[in-house]
């Protein structure tokens, strides 16, 4: 039983680069976000996805983007890497407010 | 002034002692309350779930919702190194799914 599996788990960019963060579950969620962590300011939710199909703006969306063309994955794009987004990604999936299901996440450094 | 506030710590307790864990919220349309525990490089995991107000326990662990107060609690008794984490609180309100996050409280457990 995987849950939630993130690609890559390391990843270092150059200023201008673009790269996509992919995650996968496998428990039949319907809900999935990708959040990022930075120290001292807890989780901020990005982009986060209803269902199949359907993506919605977070907190802190500017200068990415998402795409939930299947059920099971959640991709994470950016466009144009900046040295604000280097930080810890994390994406999660739910049921119902039952609780998150977190992938181990994606560690990023834009230089 | 944020949503969700709690004290990023560091708390550092001894081995065996009570730990009291406190998140304080504005919006009185939470509904949903929850603990997640979350270890150093890794992704939070739902530790404690709670509806409205009262007291849940599991095993060592207790969370205590006070609405009158906008309070809750997480308990800890019989503190083990293994702990030792960064715990942080969640909520939402009852017409979404989306939950509001406090920064995290890290606990040291000293053996």
């Amino acid at each position: 039983n995987a849950g939630v599996t993130q690609t890559p788990k390391f990843r270092v960019l150059k200023t201008g680069q673009s790269m996509t963060l992919l995650c996968a579950q496998d428990m039949n969620h319907e809900y999935m976000y990708w959040y990022r962590q930075d120290p001292g300011m807890g989780l901020r939710l990005i982009h986060y996805s209803v269902g199949e199909g359907t993506t919605a703006k977070g907190e802190v969306p500017d200068g990415y983007n998402v795409s939930r063309l299947k059920k099971q994955n959640f991709l994470l794009g950016l466009e144009s890497a900046a040295p604000s987004q280097t930080s810890v990604y994390f994406c999660a999936s739910s049921y119902s407010r039952d609780g998150y299901t977190f992938g181990s996440g994606t560690r990023l450094t834009v230089v | 002034q944020k949503e969700v506030e709690q004290d990023p710590g560091p708390l550092s307790v001894p081995e065996g002692a009570i730990v009291s864990l406190n998140c304080t919220y504005s919006n009185s349309a939470f509904q949903y309350f929850m603990w997640y525990r979350q270890y150093s490089r890794k992704g939070p995991e739902l530790l404690m779930y709670t509806y409205s107000s009262g007291n849940k326990e599991d095993g060592r662990f207790t969370a205590q919702v006070d609405k009158s107060s906008k309070y809750i609690s997480l308990f800890i008794r019989d503190s083990q190194p293994s702990d030792s984490a960064t715990y942080l609180c969640a909520m939402s309100a009852r017409s979404n799914y989306q939950l509001i996050w406090g920064a995290g409280t890290k606990l040291i457990i000293k053996p």
